[in-house]
């Protein structure tokens, strides 16, 4: 399965953007880029996934670089209930892509 | 709606004792799966469950095993508990479609001394 690099940590002042990057250089043609976050005490919940183009929702924003070795999801403003881990994931379409695999992540911490 | 149920919240056992973990999915979802997390990692993949047999498996020796009943609720069982699966275990319910989004549950603390 193709892996993700992410930072392990990173530090945003509250109200304004983040942006969290992802390097999954081996990603193959039909592999999604999914993203997950794990706040405190809880278990993850789903943020964001696309394939090519970039993808919005209201949680957030995902940018795909256009030879998709790379990724970035976007918060546009930043608060303090989202300090988490934020997980990049590939998603295979076969019958792996029913399990997420998860890296390490990276922790963001918001700073009031 | 309740989302994601699990069942205990905190456990403690010791070594050699067998454990399960129970998990309620979220309403008309028919899918589980199970993750274990050690403390500071990611999740990892443990098996997924349809129609009441193991779709999946992850890396994880026969001691754990599984069960997923007609009302799609599952266990997670753990035979001969060692030390190192101390962890946080995450239940994750969907839909099959392997694209689906998952819906985690809180987990259950499970301490082996």
């Amino acid at each position: 399965d193709a892996k993700t690099t992410q930072p392990n940590s990173m530090e945003s002042n509250e109200e304004e953007p983040v942006h969290l990057p992802c390097n999954h250089s081996t990603i193959s043609g039909t592999d999604y880029i999914h993203w997950y976050r794990q706040l405190p005490s809880q278990g993850p919940e789903y943020v964001i996934h696309g394939l090519t183009s970039n993808v919005n929702n209201r949680m957030a924003s995902l940018a795909i670089a256009e030879d998709r070795k790379s990724s970035t999801l976007i918060l546009h403003r930043a608060t303090l209930r989202d300090a988490a881990v934020y997980y990049c994931i590939l998603r295979r379409p076969s019958g792996s892509a029913r399990q997420l695999t998860f890296g390490s992540g990276t922790q963001l911490t918001v700073l009031p | 709606d309740a989302g994601v149920t699990q069942s205990p919240t905190h456990l403690i056992k010791t070594r050699g004792q067998q454990v399960t973990l129970r998990c309620s999915p979220k309403s008309g979802h028919d899918t589980v799966s199970w993750y274990q997390q050690a403390l500071g990692q990611g999740p990892q993949f443990i098996f997924q469950y349809y129609e009441e047999e193991e779709r999946q498996r992850g890396n994880f020796p026969d001691r754990f095993s599984g069960h997923q009943f007609p009302n799609y609720s599952s266990e997670l069982n753990v035979n001969a508990l060692l030390l190192g699966d101390s962890a946080l275990y995450l239940c994750a319910s969907s839909l099959l479609d392997p694209y689906n989004e998952q819906f985690f549950g809180p987990g259950t603390r499970l301490t082996v001394l």
